[in-house]
């Protein structure tokens, strides 16, 4: 069973410019998480994706944002890139089932540099 | 508000002794309890979770965690740390209910690194 897919692994973009990154579910898997990582912030939620419906939304300025297709893939973009967007970003799936407990499975995350 | 409190950055531990790393948790409801391990340069490892039942569950790699109501606890446990335990430990916490879309919300800790010394 494959797992969670994200690309690029590795990235390097000038301040200013925009990025998007991919990240594909493990099949079956409908609901889909961006993390922001850092060394000084820890794991810092981004948004949710639920049937190509954003769920929630963490504390980011609207220069962040995603989408989620109908197989569920989802892509997250950042335009206007600054110094402080540099981080490890993180895609989680997770099946949706309340009541289950279903926990994440993570991605390898996509390494950010802005220069 | 949901919350997830790790009250230690880091936890030294000698290799062969028993490891602990803290997690406290805030949640409306029964909660489902989550922690995730994550190596230099990867992503988060799911380790072991608590739904219901016992309160002592066991995980990955002879990791157990222990789930108190009473005070809001889910401490990770190892009876005999490993080096190759180093990382950085993160716990979570998944409302058992979720709000009138069904929407189940989670809240990770700020993390734990874990040292073994050997």
């Amino acid at each position: 069973k494959a797992g969670v897919t994200q690309t690029p692994r590795y990235l390097i973009k000038t301040r200013g410019q925009q990025v998007t990154l991919s990240c594909s579910p493990i099949s079956g898997h409908r609901s889909v998480s961006w993390y922001q990582q850092t060394p000084g912030q820890g794991l810092q939620f981004l948004f949710e994706y639920f049937s190509e419906t954003q769920r929630n939304k963490g504390n980011f300025p609207g220069r962040f944002s995603g989408r989620q297709f109908s197989n569920s893939r989802s892509e997250m973009n950042v335009s206007t890139l600054e110094l402080g967007d540099s981080a490890l970003y993180l895609c989680a799936s997770s099946q949706w089932d309340r009541g289950k407990g279903y926990g994440y499975t993570f991605g390898s995350g996509t390494r950010l540099t802005v220069v | 508000a949901q919350s997830v409190a790790q009250p230690e950055d880091q936890v030294n531990v000698a290799e062969g002794n028993p490891l602990t790393v803290k997690c406290t948790y805030s949640v409306s409801g029964n909660p489902y309890l989550f922690w995730y391990v994550q190596y230099p340069n990867r992503g988060l490892q799911f380790l072991l979770k608590y739904i219901t039942g016992d309160n002592l569950v066991k995980g990955s790699y002879g990791f157990e965690a222990e789930f108190n109501k009473s005070q809001t606890s889910f401490h990770l446990k190892k009876p005999s740390a490993l080096v190759s335990d180093s990382a950085l430990y993160f716990c979570a916490v998944r409302d058992g209910v979720g709000n009138s879309g069904g929407y189940q919300k989670v809240t990770f800790g700020t993390g734990t690194k874990l040292q073994v010394i050997p």
